[in-house]
């Protein structure tokens, strides 16, 4: 049971250049998230999917697409970085997106700079 | 636009005391509250939840609810290095967790 998982761990890109953060989940949960943490930030909201066929906007969502693949996968697509992408992602899921309590667990993170 | 707010830190404790972790939020509907803990380089992992009915004691943690004054606390007694991390606290509003930005906390052997 690996539960969330994200690759690649380190990512170093140019001003321009596309990429696609990959994450997946073992826990069969139906909702997933994607944030960015920046020093001395909380972490941010950058989209999440409430189910499997479903993605909404959070609240940093320029610069960034994603897809929901099925009900295990979540990618995050920057399609043109910028060296404000700069930043540590997060992707994290819980067994539902609403109700009361429905705790998130996280992923180890993706460190991306954009040179 | 909804916040929550934490105090930065670094918050100093000697190891055996207890820490005191505060944050406010501004969603008066919020009716769940987290507390996480992320050590240098890792990924944030739950610590506990309360729901707005009452507080929470989980071995050494202990969290706190004050609705009136719209702010939440996390105790740890008996302070020990190894809790030595960042705190973050989230509030859930509507389908979405709203994040502090962390309180650093240092127990000093």
């Amino acid at each position: 049971n690996a539960g969330v998982t994200q690759t690649p761990k380190f990512q170093v890109l140019k001003t321009g250049q596309s990429m696609t953060l990959q994450c997946a989940q073992d826990m069969n949960h139906n909702s997933m998230y994607w944030y960015r943490q920046d020093p001395g930030m909380g972490l941010r909201l950058i989209y999440y999917s409430a189910s499997e066929g479903t993605t909404d906007k959070g609240e940093v969502p320029n610069g960034y697409n994603v897809s929901r693949l099925n009900k295990r996968e979540f990618s995050l697509r920057l399609e043109s970085a910028a060296p404000s992408q700069t930043s540590v992602y997060f992707c994290a899921s819980s067994s539902t997106s609403g109700g009361v309590g429905n705790e998130q667990f996280f992923g180890p993170g993706t460190r991306l700079t954009v040179l | 636009q909804k916040e929550v707010e934490q105090n930065s830190g670094p918050l100093s404790v000697p190891e055996g005391a207890i820490a005191s972790l505060n944050c406010t939020y501004s969603d008066r509907g919020s009716q769940s509250f987290f507390w996480y803990r992320q050590y240098s380089g890792k990924s944030p992992e739950l610590i506990m939840f309360i729901y707005s009915n009452g507080d929470k004691e989980d071995g050494r943690f202990t969290a706190q609810l004050n609705k009136a004054s719209q702010y939440v606390s996390l105790l740890i007694r008996d302070s020990q290095p190894s809790d030595s991390a960042t705190y973050l606290c989230a509030v859930r509003s509507n389908y979405q967790l709203i994040w502090g930005a962390g309180t650093k906390l240092i127990i000093k052997p």
